[in-house]
């Protein structure tokens, strides 16, 4: 069945520095990415997604990166600042894009240590 | 900006009972989403709907839920007698077109 694989499950780094997250997937028919945040007591927040016509995306301190042959894709966050510190989740889905079920990772508690 | 909102935040209840969940979409959003995430594990899609039915549902969506958009606004998933597996936080989405889903803050779901 679908399934998308995340690691790290958790990442602490200094503030500053540079923060990746790696996602794979098993269903090579998926063809979008979103990358959630989750803080502490809220549902997930999206804050950037990616389609598979396309192999990188930025929108100022992160990047998301798609490597199709491969079947996985990244989450890249430069100059990390302490209210970046939350639970991360990719996901995946098919057939058309934002509107399918998203199937997503196991997520990825990040912590920036000021 | 326009929001989710899911009510209740916290919900306790003996197993055997019925519960439901309330959530109010995004006013223009066309797509309606259930998902749950169970302590320390992943969100997990239960049922998506659209112009008025469902339109796919997971294995964990079984007869014991149910989903309404009974007034054209309130997106309600029902759960007929509660079980203590069933808790779990659970998560209302919302999507237009042509983006990525927005979630509500969720409803914490405690069976007992």
């Amino acid at each position: 069945g679908e399934n998308v694989e995340q690691h790290p499950s958790t990442l602490s780094v200094q503030e500053g520095d540079s923060a990746v997250i790696k996602c794979t997937y098993s269903d090579s028919a998926s063809n979008y990415f979103p990358w959630y945040k989750q803080e502490l007591g809220k549902g997930p927040q999206l804050i950037i997604d990616i389609r598979s016509n396309v192999g990188e995306k930025k929108d100022q301190r992160i990047a998301v990166t798609l490597n199709k042959t491969a079947k996985h894709f990244s989450l890249h966050i430069t100059e990390t600042q302490p209210e970046d510190s939350a639970v991360y989740f990719c996901a995946a889905s098919k057939g058309g894009g934002a509107t399918n079920k998203l199937i997503f990772g196991t997520g990825t508690l990040l912590a920036v240590q000021p | 900006e326009p929001e989710v909102t899911q009510t209740p935040s916290h919900q306790v209840t003996q197993m055997g009972q019925e519960v439901i969940l309330r959530c109010v979409p995004i006013s223009n959003h066309l797509y309606f989403y259930w998902y749950r995430q169970i302590l320390g594990q992943k969100v997990e899609f239960l049922v998506s709907f659209y112009n008025n039915e469902i339109s796919e549902k997971s294995e964990i969506f079984d007869d014991q839920f149910s989903v309404e958009r009974p007034d054209g606004s309130n997106f309600t998933l029902k759960i007929r007698s509660t079980k203590l597996e069933d808790s779990a936080m659970y998560f209302c989405a919302s999507i237009p077109t042509a983006t990525g889903a927005f979630f509500g803050q969720g409803t914490r779901l405690t069976v007992v």
